[in-house]
């Protein structure tokens, strides 16, 4: 089993529609939470970077993390065609442990917004 | 732009041959580190140097080897290559271990 699961998709929606992007993962040392979008043929781009347990918004985006339930989530309000991309989720264990620094990636989502 | 450099974009050579990536992080950064992205594995971790050091290790094979230079920029060395090294390979860069980590554009690798 790997330590971060996500549903590779892929996701279709219509523009302007909410769309939610989940992973969920099993180890309990994970303390940094982190998604990251990448188009075709390019780098992973940081979006959200969240620490712990709660809630952080920036603009259209919303993250979500729920360590009780390992479980985070990434809300898209007003979804746009540009917003088409692989979303990976990312996750980091706190310091100290061999992994230090470590990203593990979820399989990444791939999402297409059609107008 | 994330400010992280790799050369060469594209790489094509034959099985059994030896091949060097490089990396130029962000302007202050001192941690690069390296990643494999493959259809099948996703993104997977292979090591991290900071400020010239070895600092963690993932799932990296025997077959490559990593360092950090005094000016910072990496190079990632891959031997003996095989068809299934054939990936999409990127460097991270951040300030210090737990900062946010930039990617660059990824050298693309074709084993032949």
């Amino acid at each position: 089993q790997k330590e971060v699961e996500q549903d590779p998709g892929p996701l279709s929606v219509p523009e302007g529609a909410i769309v939610s992007l989940n992973c969920t993962y099993s180890n309990s040392a994970f303390q940094y939470f982190m998604w990251y979008r990448q188009y075709s043929r390019k780098g992973p781009e940081l979006l959200m970077y969240t620490y712990s347990s709660g809630n952080k918004e920036d603009g259209r985006f919303t993250a979500q993390v729920d360590k009780s339930s390992k479980y985070i989530s990434l809300f898209i309000r007003d979804s746009q065609p540009s917003d088409s991309a692989t979303y990976l989720c990312a996750m980091s264990a706190n310091a100290g442990g061999t992994s230090y620094g470590k990203l593990t990636f979820g399989q990444g989502t791939i999402l297409t917004v059609h107008p | 732009d994330s400010g992280v450099t790799q050369t060469p974009k594209h790489l094509i050579t034959a099985t059994g041959q030896r091949v060097t990536l490089r990396c130029s992080p962000r302007s202050g950064d001192l941690s690069v580190y390296w990643y494999q992205q493959s259809l099948d594995q996703g993104l997977q971790f292979l090591i991290q140097y900071y400020n010239g050091e070895e600092r963690a290790k993932g799932n990296i094979l025997e077959r490559f080897s990593a360092q950090q230079f005094p000016d910072l920029h990496s190079e990632l060395n891959l031997s003996s290559l095989e068809l299934g090294d054939s990936a999409l390979y990127f460097c991270a860069s951040s300030v210090a271990t737990m900062d946010t980590q930039y990617f660059g554009p990824g050298t693309r690798l074709t084993v032949l």
